[in-house]
């Protein structure tokens, strides 16, 4: 069975500062994977995914990451960080078929900005 | 951009009573999905909709759950006789597409707090 972890319930950082938010997957086969994002109030928001290709995947917000296979890892990074990025992050990992009911979400890490 | 739209955003009631959480998938959409995520644990997928029946239900949806799209506009969950391990955020959220694909993406409400006292 598929599953993620991300190994940091909470961080915080500096805005301006970089950050890098962990990912890490266990799959039998190279899964579909994604990062999501919930703000206060809002609903999760799809960030970025990664399905083929390249390796390093660009998303919306100036949010990026990169998969990794020899890691079985996905991590997200954005080199600078803005107050509105304080949020929850989600990754996320799905084999090739089967559609988002066989989505498997992490527990997520809280980011918390400060300025 | 369209919004998935989830009533009420926060719900209390007593253990064995019944609740309806109610979901506005954007218009075109054509597969429904409800996930609930108790405090501190996964997302964790519940029930599939497509075409006005379920076309997959996880473990945790058994015969307390029920979903329905009763006027083509709502689509609700109903939880029959509540138990205080019900208590999670119920995120409700729909696809175009029943499978994954390059343009397109999973849109999700901004969920209902349903807390079983």
């Amino acid at each position: 069975a598929q599953s993620v972890t991300q190994p940091d319930i909470h961080i915080t950082v500096s805005e301006g500062a970089s950050l890098e938010l962990r990912c890490n997957y266990s799959y039998g086969a190279t899964p579909y994977l994604f990062w999501y994002v919930q703000s206060p109030g809002q609903g999760l928001q799809l960030l970025l995914k990664y399905f083929s290709g390249d390796t390093l995947v660009q998303g919306i917000k100036g949010f990026e990451a990169e998969f990794k296979r020899s890691q079985s890892s996905f991590n997200l990074r954005k080199p600078s960080v803005h107050w509105s990025d304080a949020a929850e992050y989600f990754c996320a990992v799905a084999p090739h078929s089967g559609g988002y009911q066989k989505v498997t979400f992490g527990t997520g890490t809280k980011l918390q900005v400060i300025p | 951009e369209p919004e998935v739209t989830q009533t009420p955003s926060h719900q209390v009631t007593q253990m064995g009573q019944e609740v309806i959480l109610r979901c506005v998938p954007i218009s075109n959409h054509l597969y429904f999905y409800w996930y609930r995520q108790i405090l501190g644990q996964k997302v964790e997928f519940l029930v599939s909709f497509y075409n006005n029946e379920i076309s997959e239900k996880s473990e945790i949806f058994d015969d307390q759950f029920s979903v329905e799209r009763p006027d083509g506009s709502n689509f609700t969950l109903k939880i029959r006789s509540t138990k205080l391990e019900d208590s999670a955020m119920y995120f409700c959220a729909g696809t175009g597409q029943g499978v994954f694909g390059t343009n397109e993406k999973l849109f999700f409400g901004s969920g209902t707090q349903l807390s079983v006292l």
